[in-house]
């Protein structure tokens, strides 16, 4: 069974913290991104990757970075943990193809649920 | 501006049919896909349409309209476990998905 794992499903922290996330996937796929999912919005792209050390920002990379030092592994980072980030972070990987994410399907992880208090 | 609308929630009945709409505007289009969401777990891939026409798959089918920028999920014979968030998500002209707020599907028996 194909699987992008989150290696935490539920994380606290406070202000000013500094937080891993990390995403692992054995697909073998190109393509790997970090989106945010709050409750009323759409899932929003924080950034994505489509090559080992290749890193893009999109639509709200502010208070977040990323590394993606190997293939198979893609970390999302908060420098210094603000309680507007409180939300779910998902992450997915594609093939390459048509586009970054033309026609490919994405499959996701579980997620990881982030409290900054 | 770019955009996705879908019903933040619906009801329906097990065993009844239940169609969930979607319409979008983006810059450019490359298709559109539908997500199921079940309570703390992963989106899964449903469908993906890029040409007008309804595509089916066992008891859920997918419908584009291009010119109309509209798209619908419908759903047969639903069962409880059909009971699950469904998101839209467009892909523009540079193949950034564009996503909706999700629709939250409730069964009741």
């Amino acid at each position: 069974d194909v699987k992008v794992t989150q290696s935490s499903r539920y994380l606290v922290k406070r202000t000013g913290e500094k937080v891993f996330l990390e995403c692992v996937q054995d697909m073998d796929h190109e393509n790997m991104f970090w989106y945010r999912q709050d409750p009323g919005l759409g899932l929003r792209l924080i950034y994505f990757s489509y090559d080992v050390k290749m890193k893009e920002k999109g639509d709200i990379p502010e208070g977040y970075s990323v590394s993606r030092e190997k293939k198979e592994r893609f970390s999302l980072i908060l420098e210094s943990a603000s309680t507007n980030q409180t939300s779910m972070y998902l992450c997915a990987s594609s093939t390459q193809g048509a586009g970054w994410t033309g026609a490919n399907v994405l499959t996701f992880g579980a997620g990881s649920r982030l409290t900054v208090l | 501006g770019q955009n996705i609308d879908q019903p933040t929630e619906m009801t329906a009945t097990e065993g009844a049919i239940v169609q969930i709409n979607c319409t979008y505007q983006t810059s450019g289009f490359n298709g559109l896909f539908w997500y199921q969401q079940h309570a703390g777990e992963a989106p899964t891939f449903l469908s993906y349409n890029v040409l007008d026409g309804l595509e089916e798959k066992g008891r859920f089918s997918s419908f584009l309209s291009r010119s109309k920028g509209y798209s619908y999920l419908l759903l047969k014979e639903l069962q409880m476990k059909d009971s699950a968030s469904y998101l839209c998500a467009a892909s523009d002209s540079n193949y950034q998905l564009i996503w909706g707020a999700g629709t939250k599907l409730i069964i009741k028996p």
